[in-house]
């Protein structure tokens, strides 16, 4: 069955440092989406990504933040200079085309620790 | 601007039990998409259910059930029989419109603990 992938799973990294989390969307999904999710509260939405470019983004996406798709495969979320609060698990969810809301499959997270 | 609200916070309930898990909306939108996604211990997402505004019929899959009433604004989601591998951290989300793309906007989750 497809799925989304995403590496590393967990990743420590020192305050300042940037860092690139990566994901592997479904291969014939077209949408894509980065959300976090803080120790023990809800999944919060950062940035959606369609046709190159971002389509939706929240408050928390600032410029600190940026995505990319380097190829026909990967899409990335950067964090330029992280902060200690940037401490979280990120998930990268892709859908499909299509005129009606299709569901987000997510991938299994990378726990990103900021030391 | 669009709100989910899972008020319960954490059920415990003995195997075999039925559980409720309540989800409540709001929304300003017409067309909008109502989810439910499971999160086990080991932390990934699994999505469940995606229900559209327009299809108020209730959905049983096995010993889930979900009851969609828009008049109350809620999405509830029905454990029947529950078993110990149902713990997991239960999050009901909203998304706008019937395009795909949009952001899914999570309650804060409910976090089911079934004991044997």
């Amino acid at each position: 069955e497809p799925e989304v992938t995403q590496t590393p799973s967990h990743q420590v990294t020192q305050m300042g440092q940037e860092v690139i989390l990566r994901c592997v969307p479904i291969s014939n999904h077209l949408y894509f989406y980065w959300y976090r999710q803080i120790l023990g509260q809800k999944v919060e939405f950062l940035v959606s990504f369609y046709n190159n470019e971002i389509s939706e983004k929240s408050e928390i996406f600032d410029d600190q933040f940026s995505v990319e798709r380097p190829d026909g495969s990967n899409f990335t979320l950067k964090i330029r200079s992280t902060k200690l609060e940037d401490s979280a698990m990120y998930f990268c969810a892709s859908s499909s085309p299509g005129h009606f809301n299709t569901e987000a499959f997510f991938g299994q997270g990378t726990r990103l620790t900021v030391v | 601007a669009q709100k989910v609200t899972q008020a319960q916070t954490e059920i415990s309930v003995v195997e075999k039990e039925d559980v409720t898990l309540d989800c409540v909306y709001e929304t300003r939108d017409t067309t909008y998409y109502l989810f439910w996604y499971k999160q086990p211990p080991s932390g990934e997402l699994v999505f469940l259910i995606r229900r559209n505004s327009f299809d108020e019929q209730n959905e049983i899959s096995g010993r889930y059930s979900w009851n969609f009433q828009k008049s109350t604004s809620s999405f509830n989601f029905t454990i029947t029989a529950s078993q110990v591998v149902d713990s997991a951290v239960y999050f009901c989300a909203l998304t706008p419109n019937g395009n795909s793309g949009y952001a899914l906007n999570f309650g804060k989750g409910t976090s089911l603990l079934v004991t044997p």
